[in-house]
Parts: structure tokens; sequence; C-alpha cells
């Protein structure tokens, strides 16, 4: 079955402007989170939708926002992009519930410049 | 709140050999699970083995095994005949019900691995 999908795969933003990131679970899997990769900072936990609803969220500035669609698909949205905001952002897909602790397929990620 | 730990940034060995990767990770949770995650360069997290914290014995998959020590809250990974294929960063995770549902991945900063021929 197919994989997670995340569109695009490289984005270059300049500072100031919004970015939208897309991610499409497996096929089944209601639950979609979202992390961002920095050398910095390692991998840290934006938030996770389910079932359209955002159930739990990190510790980002409010910039920072998503949704998720009927069919499970989710977009990731950063208003007023900072240089800081550089980053692979990866989107991980679960069965959600309990079934969350069975592991997560990442998808392959955006990598976002800021200039 | 949860931290994850791995202390060895690089790590490298030769082709055939067996390696192991530390992690320790601190938490007051009682039931929580434990992942490895595999980071080729094409950037895909892998899963690579995952431990349920109320299971006593270690996990396997194929060349992948665990050392699982929940009292000393320690979950290395041993990798048996290594092969070029298995160069990448490694990431220990950890997970426990957040509330509402909700699982969320703590991770380490990872270690990268260099399998050399």
């Amino acid at each position: 079955k197919a994989g997670v999908t995340q569109t695009p795969r490289y984005l270059i933003k300049t500072r100031g402007q919004q970015v939208t990131l897309s991610c499409s679970p497996i096929s089944g899997h209601r639950s979609v989170s979202w992390y961002q990769q920095t050398p910095g900072q390692g991998l840290q936990f934006l938030f996770e939708y389910f079932s359209e609803t955002q159930r739990n969220k990190g510790n980002f500035p409010g910039r920072f926002s998503g949704r998720q669609f009927s069919n499970s698909r989710s977009e990731m949205n950063v208003s007023t992009l900072e240089l800081g905001d550089s980053a692979l952002y990866l989107c991980a897909s679960s069965q959600g519930g309990a079934g969350s602790n069975y592991g997560y397929t990442f998808g392959s990620g955006t990598r976002l410049t800021v200039v | 709140a949860q931290t994850v730990t791995q202390s060895q940034p690089e790590m490298s060995v030769q082709e055939a050999e067996t390696v192991t990767l530390s992690c320790t990770y601190d938490t007051s949770e009682n039931n929580y699970y434990l992942f490895w995650y595999k980071q080729p360069p094409s950037r895909q997290m892998i899963l690579v083995i995952r431990q349920e914290a109320y299971k006593q014995q270690n996990a396997t998959e194929n060349r992948f095994s665990v050392n699982f020590q929940k009292a000393a809250k320690s979950f290395s990974l041993k990798i048996s005949d290594s092969q070029l294929g298995d160069t990448a960063m490694y990431f220990c995770a950890f997970t426990a019900y957040s509330g509402a549902g909700s699982y969320q991945l703590t991770f380490g900063k990872g270690t990268k691995l260099s399998v050399i021929p």
C-alpha cells in the first residue's frame, strides 16, 4: 500500500512569507502528527490531528498551525516565516488511538529553507 | 516530561561486525513504548524495532535486537552482521499516552552510524 506522502519535497521562502505543507497519510490511518527536525534542536513534536481535530500540541508559537481534512490528509501552515524555521518537517501517520503505540510511519519530509 | 538521551553522537563499525547503540530515558510513566528509528540520507524515518514496556522479553527483528532494562531505563540497539545499507542516523524514541487518546514521540539526538567496507 502507498506510504505517507509529503509535498513539496523542497521549498524556499523569504522571511515574512507564509508556507503550507501537505501530508497524505497511509490509507486507513486517521492520525497525522507533525515534527520539526533541525540540527540544533533535533526532532520536536509540533501537533497531532485525529479525525479532523487537533488533540495534542507541542511547544511552538502560534505561527505554526495545522488542520486535517475528512479524508485524513493534513496541512500545516507557518505564517510570518523566520530564518529559524528552516528545517525538515516530517509527517507521521498512525492508526490513532491505542493503535498508535504500534509505531508511526513517516513521510520523506519537506525541506523548508527560509532566506 | 520525558527525556531520551543518546550519548554516542557518532559510531563506526566494520562490515559484518556487531555494534551496539545506547539509549537511556527518563519517565515517571509505567506503561510506555520505545522505538528505534533509522534515518538514511533519503530522510525518511524507518521503524527498526519497537518494545512495549510491560513486556520483559527483548524485541528482535532479524539482525536487530534490543536490550531493554526497565529498572535502569536503558534501551540499547544491537545490530549484528552490519551491512553497508545500515549506514544512517539512528534515533531512539519514547511514547506514552498524552491524554485525549494521543501519543507523541520524544526523540533522542541521534547516533550517526557508519558501516565501513
